[in-house]
């Protein structure tokens, strides 16, 4: 069974800072990953998708990398901004099912 | 309607009751999901539709029901709601699963049960 962790569950960084969110999965047997953002009482906003065949995706300044052997992925953001602020999963995407991680809730310090 | 709709957006039931949450999608995905959402173990499919006609079990499809008569709608029943299924409940779509296409999420249902 897969499973997807997201370490750590908590971040706090000051604004400007670049910073690096992990994801790791058991399951190497992965058609995608996706990387999700979840503001406050919201629904869930898909920021990137790598397929299995790709190395990153990169959208403004969110960037996603994917190492299928090791089972990781990490999401890179630069220059952190305050409106940054929020929960980001990962989600893996094997067999018709979806599974997320729990999420690192990012909290960018003004 | 642009995206995903999700109707009512929270709710308090009583045990025992029927309830059925309504998902409607305008953007002619053919991929549906139903999710719950609770704190600590994160979010986790219940049941889903690969296309109009046919559904499939998630991870934890107990207690609910769904049907997909048409392409845009995909509702959730909770046949005998009890208090293990207050949770978060988020429908989602994508255009055919294993696309590569991302899923969109609408905006979620709270859902209450006492």
């Amino acid at each position: 069974k897969q499973e997807v962790t997201q370490i750590p569950a908590a971040l706090s960084v000051p604004e400007g800072e670049n910073l690096v969110l992990n994801c790791s999965f058991t399951d190497s047997a992965i058609y995608n990953l996706q990387w999700f953002r979840q503001d406050p009482g919201k629904g869930l906003t898909s920021l990137l998708l790598i397929q299995s065949s790709q190395r990153e995706q990169t959208s403004g300044r969110l960037n996603a990398s994917l190492d299928k052997s090791s089972g990781r992925s990490t999401l890179y953001i630069a220059a952190s901004q305050p409106g940054d602020s929020a929960t980001y999963l990962c989600a893996t995407n094997r067999d018709d099912k979806i599974i997320f991680g729990k999420g690192t809730r990012l909290h960018i310090l003004p | 309607i642009a995206g995903i709709t999700q109707a009512p957006t929270s709710q308090i039931l009583a045990a025992g009751r029927r309830m059925t949450l309504r998902c409607t999608q305008d953007m002619r995905h053919n991929a549906m999901y139903w999710y719950r959402q609770d704190l600590g173990l994160g979010l986790r499919l219940i049941h889903y539709s690969n296309t109009a006609g046919t559904t499939g079990k998630g991870e934890v499809p107990d207690g609910y029901s769904v049907s997909r008569a048409n392409t845009d709608d995909f509702p959730l029943t909770l046949a005998s709601a009890v208090p293990s299924q207050t949770s978060v409940y988020f429908c989602a779509s994508t255009i055919e699963d294993r696309d590569n296409q991302p899923q969109h999420f609408g905006d979620g249902t709270r859902l209450s049960i006492l």
